[in-house]
């Protein structure tokens, strides 16, 4: 499988600040990248799906690729309470996905 | 529209048991997979099925391991005598044809003591 590293954390924020979270890969032919969010004791929920370099926002949270750093990052705005989870990054190998470590978040109030 | 589902989300056995678990797709999805997790780590690819077609399974799955989809719809997990490195959260996920978004069931979450 292809290789996916995460700072794995914890990431500890204040509520309303942003939370940042990074993800390198090791396949520079990868096309396509995928944060999961997962909370304790559950499964993982898609939250952001990206294809094209640059930024792609969906409500608070924004994802960035840059495949020529083989980078992408996922930003969280205006963080809150329910946003404390581990967040995966996932790189397509062909149809399947290879997953990094996760990073988790908390967030303070 | 009804998401991923899987039975059992619990299951405890004893080493050398056989166990199955089961995974409903997403109705219009004929893509399926098998994905293992444990504590700390990411979910490891197993295998996938497009319709009934086993296309792919990993190196980590070993002989003890086989998995079907006989009509294209539902799947099944199998492991036969269970050791307890086998105890892992086991996650089905299901996609449609050419998309790469998966999306996962609640998981079945196996003890082996």
């Amino acid at each position: 499988q292809k290789e996916v590293e995460q700072n794995s954390g914890p990431l500890s924020v204040p509520e309303g600040a942003i939370a940042s979270l990074n993800c390198t890969y090791s396949d520079r032919g990868s096309q396509s990248f995928f944060w999961y969010r997962q909370y304790s004791g559950k499964s993982p929920e898609l939250i952001m799906s990206i294809y094209s370099n640059g930024d792609k926002e969906d409500g608070r949270f924004t994802a960035q690729l840059n495949k020529a750093s083989q980078y992408v990052s996922l930003l969280i705005r205006d963080s809150q309470p329910s946003d404390s989870a581990t967040y995966l990054c996932a790189v397509n190998d062909d149809y399947k996905l290879s997953f990094g470590a996760g990073t988790t978040v908390t967030v303070r109030a | 529209d009804t998401g991923v589902s899987q039975n059992p989300r619990h299951k405890i056995t004893k080493r050398g048991q056989n166990v199955t678990f089961r995974c409903d797709p997403i109705s219009e999805h004929n893509r399926l997979y098998w994905y293992r997790q444990t504590l700390g780590q990411g979910p490891e690819f197993l295998t996938y099925f497009q319709n009934e077609a086993q296309l792919e399974k990993s190196r980590l799955l070993s002989d003890r391991f086989s998995a079907e989809r006989p009509k294209g719809s539902f799947s099944t997990l199998e492991i036969q005598r269970t050791e307890q490195g086998d105890s892992a959260m086991y996650l089905c996920a299901s996609s449609l044809a050419g998309d790469y978004e998966q999306y996962f069931g609640p998981g079945t979450r196996l003890t082996v003591t």
